[in-house]
């Protein structure tokens, strides 16, 4: 166990509609970062996270965003769902930001139908 | 970011042959992190090598920055069927700073 919750874990939804992904990291850790992971790929990193401001972004499309709450606990918004965009979703936590270790969650497979 | 290549992109092996899996730069690299994914899991940390040369090891695994600090290896002896799975290395710090970007990893499969 990571100590990184990831809620909901499966989640179907229609093209068009919106959902949260929500992420607590572990405790006392203040980064948080997200990924979507499509079947067979890589992991793409979305953006970062760090004590509640946004650090670092990276390819997420217009239509995501997310923020970091004051309990440090974040959420992924993706909206006007597409086909494409069913994936494996992941958020990872890490005491610093950069090069401490960062723990990952057990992710949300997002399935648009 | 500087980016970094993995190679190869997949491997496959008898259970019980060695295994060893690159990542390389063109640019010097602040410091190497490896995770490994096995399949339907999450990305878990293996190991952070820092220093030029540095070598560390864990049970089977061996770890290796290279003396320049360009390149970065994982070697596993005697891959066992748990060894199974996608192996990435990530540049952390330097202008990677903050990004945590992974490679696409090099996929194993180990047949028993």
């Amino acid at each position: 166990d990571s100590g990184v919750t990831q809620t909901p874990k499966h989640l179907i939804t229609a093209t068009g509609q919106r959902v949260t992904l929500r992420c607590s990291p572990r405790s006392g850790d203040l980064s948080v970062y997200w990924y979507q992971q499509s079947l067979d790929q890589g992991l793409q990193f979305l953006i970062q996270y760090y004590n509640g401001e946004e650090r670092a972004k990276g390819n997420i499309l217009e239509r995501f965003s997310a923020q970091q709450f004051p309990d440090l606990h974040s959420e992924l918004n993706l909206s006007s769902l597409e086909l494409g965009d069913s994936a494996l979703y992941f958020c990872a936590s890490a005491a610093g930001s950069g090069s401490t270790e960062a723990f990952f969650g057990q992710g949300t497979r997002l399935t648009v139908v | 970011g500087q980016q970094v290549m993995q190679i190869p992109q997949y491997q496959h092996v008898q259970e019980g042959e060695d295994f060893t899996t690159y990542c390389n730069s063109s640019t010097t690299l602040s410091n190497i992190q490896w995770y490994k994914q096995r399949p339907g899991g999450h990305p878990v940390f293996l190991i952070q090598l820092v220093k030029s040369g540095e070598v560390k090891k864990q049970k089977r695994l061996t770890f290796q920055f290279g003396e320049a600090k360009k390149n970065s290896s994982l070697h596993i002896t005697a891959t066992q069927t748990t060894d199974v799975g996608t192996y990435f290395c990530h540049n952390a710090g330097g202008t990677s700073y903050g990004k945590l970007t992974f490679g696409q990893g090099t996929i194993l499969t180990v047949h028993p």
